[in-house]
């Protein structure tokens, strides 16, 4: 069964610091993982990862996938209250369906 | 387009009754996903359409639950004698099929149930 565990479970910053976000996987076939902001409705599209070591980035969010430890990270610089939100990481496995595995999610809190 | 759209966005209902969710996918979308989040949990699978064929179940479903995409296009979501239990917020989503595009799931803002 497909797992996906993120750390922290919540965590509380002032505006400019910097977070990072974890998210450990297993999966059977891995196709991809992606990132979700979910704030008090649909969660939202921020990246899709599919190579090791390639950074994606998007104005202050950025992430990184390593495949062979089996982890990405979410790292968001100069934090704004904005970015008040959960953070979600889910797995796509390579499979007709492509249906997502999500982890529980990083609860982020910015603090004016 | 405006998006992936449910309704209704919140129902309230007694244990016992059945109650309906509408899901309205991207129109190019031929694929459609229905998941569960629980308060602190992230969204979990429940059923996959492509186009009107259900090709997906997850063992989360039980008999109570049924979903149907007749046509292809707009989707619903059926409890039947509803548990507190089902009490969760029920999240549609749709993509593209294709190798890289399907994975990127456009969510709709969900349907909040509140089974009494």
């Amino acid at each position: 069964e497909d797992k996906v565990v993120q750390s922290p479970l919540s965590l509380v910053v002032h505006e400019g610091d910097t977070v990072t976000l974890n998210c450990s996987y297993e999966v059977t076939n891995f196709r991809s993982l992606l990132w979700y902001k979910q704030e008090k409705k649909a969660p939202t599209f921020l990246f899709m990862l599919t190579s090791s070591g390639i950074e994606k980035k998007s104005g202050r969010l950025s992430s990184i996938l390593d495949k062979k430890e089996l982890f990405s990270i979410l790292n968001i610089t100069a934090t704004q209250t904005g970015d008040s939100a959960i953070y979600l990481c889910a797995v796509a496995p390579n499979n007709a369906g492509n249906m997502l595995t999500f982890g529980g999610g990083t609860r982020l809190m910015v603090k004016p | 387009d405006t998006g992936v759209s449910q309704n209704p966005r919140h129902k309230i209902t007694k244990r016992g009754q059945n109650v309906t969710f509408r899901c309205d996918p991207i129109s190019e979308h031929n694929r459609l996903y229905w998941y569960r989040q629980t308060l602190g949990q992230g969204p979990e699978f429940l059923t996959y359409f492509q186009n009107e064929a259900q090709l997906e179940k997850s063992r989360l479903l039980s008999d109570r639950f049924s979903a149907e995409r007749p046509k292809g296009s707009f989707s619903t979501l059926e409890i039947q004698r509803t548990e507190q239990g089902d009490s969760a917020m029920y999240l549609c989503a749709s993509s593209p099929s294709g190798f890289s595009g399907a994975n990127v799931l456009t969510f709709g803002a969900g349907s909040r149930l509140t089974v009494l």
